[in-house]
């Protein structure tokens, strides 16, 4: 699976857009994007995941890029509830097997 | 319909000792994974449990072992504890790609 880079940390007042980037140079053409998030004392929660067309569901919108090389996850109105540690990972979506978390980003929601 | 459920939520071992800790996949999931996270990092895979069989390994020591039964619950279990095995192991199902994550179990190694 490709490797990702993330900042380490965010800020993003509540009720504004939360845009978390991830960059993913080395992607393959048959490699999907996942996100999910960590809240405090849970296990990590799915967002979203996307191919090379962008997606939106009741969570988030992912953004990718035309090369496919860096995508944004977009949170259109943060909450203090979406205070979190955000994974991007890379993989094939039909291997069935392990998912390579890095050390994400901490998203901080203030009031 | 019931996520995924982890047992206990919380034990304390003393260096030396072995743990089992347990998982019940979501319902209709058949896939089990085991994940180790330590404070401040991702989680780390371990191993993945299909048919009975474990399936793919992370880069784990032998003292890490598993087993997935017939109903397609799992245990992890650790022998020969170290203070550095504390952390918070977490359970995932999954059928397919769509992992569900239980809450984990928070290993305290004394």
């Amino acid at each position: 699976d490709a490797k990702t880079t993330q900042p380490p940390s965010m800020d993003c007042a509540e009720g504004r857009a939360a845009n978390l980037p991830c960059n993913h140079s080395t992607i393959s053409g048959n490699e999907y994007v996942y996100w999910y998030r960590q809240i405090h004392s849970q296990g990590p929660q799915y967002i979203i995941h996307g191919l090379k067309n962008n997606e939106t569901n009741e969570m988030a919108s992912l953004i990718i890029t035309e090369d496919r090389k860096s995508s944004t996850l977009i949170l259109p109105h943060a909450t203090l509830r979406d205070t979190a540690v955000y994974y991007c990972i890379v993989r094939l979506s039909n291997s069935g097997y392990a998912l390579n978390f890095g050390k994400g980003t901490s998203l901080l929601v203030t009031p | 319909d019931a996520g995924v459920t982890q047992s206990p939520t919380h034990l304390i071992k003393t260096r030396g000792q072995q743990v089992t800790l347990r998982c019940s996949p979501k319902s209709g999931h058949d896939t089990v994974s085991w994940y180790q996270q330590a404070l401040g990092q991702g989680p780390q895979f371990i191993f993945q449990y299909y048919e009975e069989e474990e399936r793919q390994r992370g880069n784990f020591p032998d003292r890490f072992s598993g087993h997935q039964f017939p109903n397609y619950s799992s245990e992890l279990n650790v022998n020969a504890l170290l203070l550095g095995d504390s952390a918070l192991y977490l359970c995932a199902s999954s059928l397919a790609y769509g992992y569900t994550f239980g809450s984990g179990t928070r290993l305290t190694v004394v």
